[in-house]
């Protein structure tokens, strides 16, 4: 069974870098995609983008200029990391496995706030 | 940018009885359709994929339909369990914008 597991800073101040990683654990790391996704009270899930294990990306074309996804498949993990970010950012950001999402991680809250 | 929209808001199901959620696409997503089930405090956990094919180890009372733009998840005999908020997302666009319905509230009648 596959399994997520996620982590990063949870309290930015505004203009700085959220950067979260997640880690697979169990099962292939060749043969998807790997997705983050994003989910507030406001706007509900929000797909931001995904990334194989190659490293080819696609990414939210609202978000694309501020985000960059990455893999290590030697470590089987990836990573998000999004700049400039404001209160619009704060949200609980979830980590996934292939499209559509089958497997997600545990989230992680992220609260932007001077 | 694929518009999804949910209906009802909010429905009100007496355990035992059939539920029946909508979920309406601004344009054609064929079959490229998902129902996910969340719980508070939890992440989405995927029911449906391919708008009708169950993933693995959800329960036979969970069943999807449709194509094109108009889909629909039924329950057919809530168990307690059930009560949760209901997402659909499509995942027909190339390039990949991948987008979510606000949701489905399931409540106790």
């Amino acid at each position: 069974q596959v399994q997520l597991q996620q982590w990063g800073a949870g309290l930015l101040k505004p203009s700085e870098t959220l950067s979260l990683t997640c880690a697979v654990y169990g099962g292939s790391f060749s043969g998807y995609y790997w997705s983050w996704i994003r989910q507030t009270p406001g706007q509900g899930l929000e797909w931001i983008g995904e990334i194989n294990h190659s490293g080819s990306t696609n990414y939210n074309p609202s978000l694309k200029s501020r985000i960059t996804i990455s893999v290590d498949t030697s470590k089987s993990q990836f990573s998000l990391k999004l700049n400039s970010v404001t209160g619009a950012d704060t949200a609980v950001y979830y980590c996934a496995r292939a499209t559509p999402p089958v497997d997600w991680g545990q989230g992680t809250l992220v609260t932007v706030s001077s | 940018e694929i518009v999804m929209t949910q209906s009802p808001a909010t429905l009100s199901v007496s355990p035992g009885e059939r539920a029946t959620l909508s979920c309406r696409a601004s344009q054609s997503v064929g079959s490229n359709l998902a129902w996910y089930q969340q719980k508070p405090g939890q992440a989405p956990r995927l029911l449906i994929y391919g708008a009708s094919t169950r993933a693995i180890g959800i329960p036979a009372r969970f069943s999807g339909s449709g194509s094109g733009t108009e889909f629909t998840l039924t329950i057919s005999s809530l168990q307690s369990e059930d009560f949760a908020v209901y997402y659909c997302q499509q995942y027909n666009n190339w390039p990949p914008l991948y987008t979510f319905g606000q949701g489905t509230k399931l409540e106790i009648k």
